[in-house]
């Protein structure tokens, strides 16, 4: 258990529709990350928050967009909802500034969304 | 852009030793990490490499070489839990940056 908790597990919806993704991190971790995989392209990056503040912006449609709330727990919205959308979606957390160089990402066990 | 590549799969038998490559063409680099991911799971973390040379971790070892552009996950006695994606990362930059993943290798260990 990476201690990263994301809800729900699966989400099923329809074309069109928004959805909300939760994320909570390790506890003491700052750093959020968002990964989207699917099965032709690996994990994509998609946005980092650090310590609430947006920290880097990677393939990101502009249909989607994060937050990361005071508790450092953090939500990602995917609006307008369309077939291709349809992946696993991560979140990862790590430490804040201080962290050692090799202190590697924790991943949560993901958010699998069907769009149909 | 960033540069990535890995064999897409890989087919290894039982107690042997499979050597997974990694080749990366980058515009910054600090540091390579390994991820397993089982199917459907989230990817745990296997080893990290900064400077040149072979890290070893019980059965899982991982070279780098920077003047290459080259990394290889090694794996030994092979079981067939090893079954799994093997996904080589970089990180680009310093700090809290995010990782840039290849997509990844598909091992399957059989009897």
């Amino acid at each position: 258990d990476s201690g990263v908790t994301q809800t729900p597990k699966h989400l099923i919806t329809a074309t069109g529709q928004r959805v909300t993704l939760r994320c909570s991190p390790r506890s003491g971790d700052l750093s959020v990350y968002w990964y989207q995989q699917s099965l032709d392209q690996g994990l994509q990056f998609l946005i980092q928050y650090y310590n609430g503040e947006e920290r880097a912006k990677g393939n990101i449609l502009e249909r989607f967009s994060a937050q990361q709330f005071p508790d450092l727990h953090s939500e990602l919205n995917l609006s307008s909802l369309e077939l291709g959308d349809s992946a696993l979606y991560f979140c990862a957390s790590r430490e804040g500034e201080g962290a050692s160089r090799n202190s590697p990402l924790h991943f949560g066990n993901g958010t699998r969304l069907t769009v149909t | 852009g960033q540069n990535i590549d890995q064999p897409t799969e890989m087919t290894a038998t039982e107690g042997a030793i499979v050597q997974i490559n990694c080749t990366y063409q980058t515009s910054g680099f600090n540091g390579l990490f390994w991820y397993q991911q089982h199917a459907g799971e989230a990817p745990t973390f296997l080893s990290y490499n900064v400077l040149d040379g072979l890290e070893e971790k019980g059965r899982f070892s991982s070279f780098l070489s920077r003047s290459k552009g080259y990394s290889y996950l090694l794996l030994k006695e092979l079981q067939m839990k090893d079954s799994a994606s093997y996904l080589c990362a970089v990180r680009l930059y310093s700090g809290n940056t995010p990782l840039v993943f290849g997509k990844g290798t598909r091992l399957s260990v059989i009897a």
